[in-house]
């Protein structure tokens, strides 16, 4: 385990579902990130959280829409998703932005 | 039509032999390098890092080196073994200018071959 858990590990939804993704680190880390790994691109800057404020989104469609409550803990909520939304979500966390990331196992997204 | 994969640049070493991965960086101004591994099925794991003011940094089995001038960064992994096999990416940010995020490249797949 890398100190960033995310779940669920897979999801199957359909195109008028919603639904969250789940991300905790256990680093005192204090900034966060959601990244989206497809197969067309490379990795994808989504959001990013510092102290708990969204301080990047990388025009990101409104039907994704991110929350971070605490320092610890980031959702990604997910509603009328499109199939080319399917791909891996990463999350990470870093000590300010000064270090490296470290980044969760992922959540594998299918959208049917 | 059908979604077409992404096709990464791929390196495939024989057991016991040295690896060179390659990265063109894109940003001049970039202070701060890092390498990640990525296994299937997992997220991306943290290998090495290295500063500007140096141009090369030696970890367990791996080295990185950097050629600021031609923005070049190179990952050598030395006596390769099968569970090298992965995504390899580098990533650069300014350490000292505020809060940038990491740029990542897009990632060469080394595949070792037993």
């Amino acid at each position: 385990e890398t100190g960033v858990t995310q779940t669920p590990r897979h999801l199957v939804m359909g195109m008028t579902n919603k639904k969250s993704l789940k991300c905790e680190q256990h680093l005192g880390h204090n900034a966060m990130y959601w990244y989206k790994q497809s197969a067309k691109k490379p990795l994808e800057l989504m959001f990013v959280y510092s102290l708990e404020e969204r301080v990047e989104n990388n025009s990101v469609p409104s039907r994704f829409s991110p929350e971070c409550p605490n320092s610890s803990h980031l959702f990604l909520h997910l509603h009328t998703l499109q199939p080319e939304d399917s791909a891996l979500y990463l999350c990470a966390s870093s000590q300010d932005f000064k270090y490296g990331y470290t980044f969760g196992s992922g959540t594998r997204l299918t959208v049917v | 039509g059908e979604s077409v994969g992404l096709h990464l640049p791929t390196l495939s070493v024989q057991e016991g032999d040295n690896s060179i991965i390659n990265c063109a960086y894109s940003n001049s101004a970039s202070d701060y390098f890092i390498w990640y591994k990525q296994e299937s099925g997992k997220g991306p794991q943290f290998i090495i890092d290295i500063r500007s003011n140096m141009d090369k940094r030696q970890g367990q089995r791996v080295t990185v080196l950097l050629n600021k001038t031609v923005k070049h960064l190179s990952l050598q992994i030395a006596a390769t073994q099968p569970g090298d096999s992965a995504v390899y990416f580098c990533a650069e940010t300014l350490r000292n200018s505020g809060n940038t995020p990491l740029v990542f490249g897009k990632g060469t797949r080394l595949s070792v071959i037993a």
